[in-house]
């Protein structure tokens, strides 16, 4: 099967840089998603990685190494509005393309 | 807004009853998908539909069934519903069958 492991909590201060770490454990990768959701709100898609390196949009950035199964997401200039759930999330590479996703991170910014 | 719509919002019923969920892709997406969020069991995938066939299935119970219509809307049904069924019910979309998941803001289910 596969697992998907990242910190259940994060907190952080209005401004700063937070990196949300996630490793997965699978067979036929295909890539990395992350997502965010607001309590209550339905999960959004952020960004995607299916190749090693760096993806950036605007003030999110996603890592991908395929060869360590490690990605995360980097959070930068962080705002009170971020204060949400984060979800790593990998899909395979067969017929589907369903999602599984990790436990999910509570970030908190702090004025 | 991620175009996707779902409907109800809300749904509170009792146990060994039966509902349907409802769910309209974005336009121009042909791939449906069913996640359940619970507390203990996080988000999980259900099962998925691509322009009316089922693609790929997860950890749906056999109480559970969904289907694709031609017009691409879809339908989840619950039977025989028990309290721990009670969780967020979440379609997405997605144009072909691995592109980016869109998804829709969800059905809370109350099973009292």
């Amino acid at each position: 099967g596969q697992s998907l492991e990242q910190p259940s909590e994060v907190t952080a201060v209005e401004g700063a840089i937070v990196q949300i770490n996630c490793t997965y454990q699978t067979s036929g990768f295909y890539g990395l998603s992350w997502y965010q959701q607001h309590d209550g709100g339905a999960p959004t898609f952020l960004s995607y990685n299916a190749l090693d390196g760096l993806e950036e949009t605007g003030r999110f950035s996603s890592f991908l190494s395929r060869s360590d199964s490690y990605g995360y997401l980097l959070l930068q200039e962080l705002q009170m509005k971020d204060s949400a759930s984060y979800f790593c999330a990998v899909s395979l590479n067969n017929a589907g393309n369903m999602l599984t996703f990790g436990g999910g991170t509570r970030l908190m910014v702090k004025p | 807004d991620s175009g996707v719509t779902q409907t109800p919002k809300h749904l509170i019923t009792a146990t060994g009853q039966r509902v349907t969920l409802r769910c309209s892709p974005r336009s121009g997406d042909l791939s449906v998908y069913w996640y359940q969020q619970s507390l203990d069991q996080g988000l999980q995938f259900l099962i998925q539909y691509y322009n009316g066939e089922e693609r790929a299935k997860g950890n749906i119970l056999e109480r559970f069934s969904a289907q694709q219509f031609p017009d691409l809307h879809s339908e989840l049904n619950l039977s025989s519903l028990e309290l721990g069924d009670s969780a967020l019910y979440f379609c997405a979309s997605s144009v072909g069958y691995q592109e980016t998941q869109y998804f829709g803001p969800g059905t809370r289910l109350l099973v009292l």
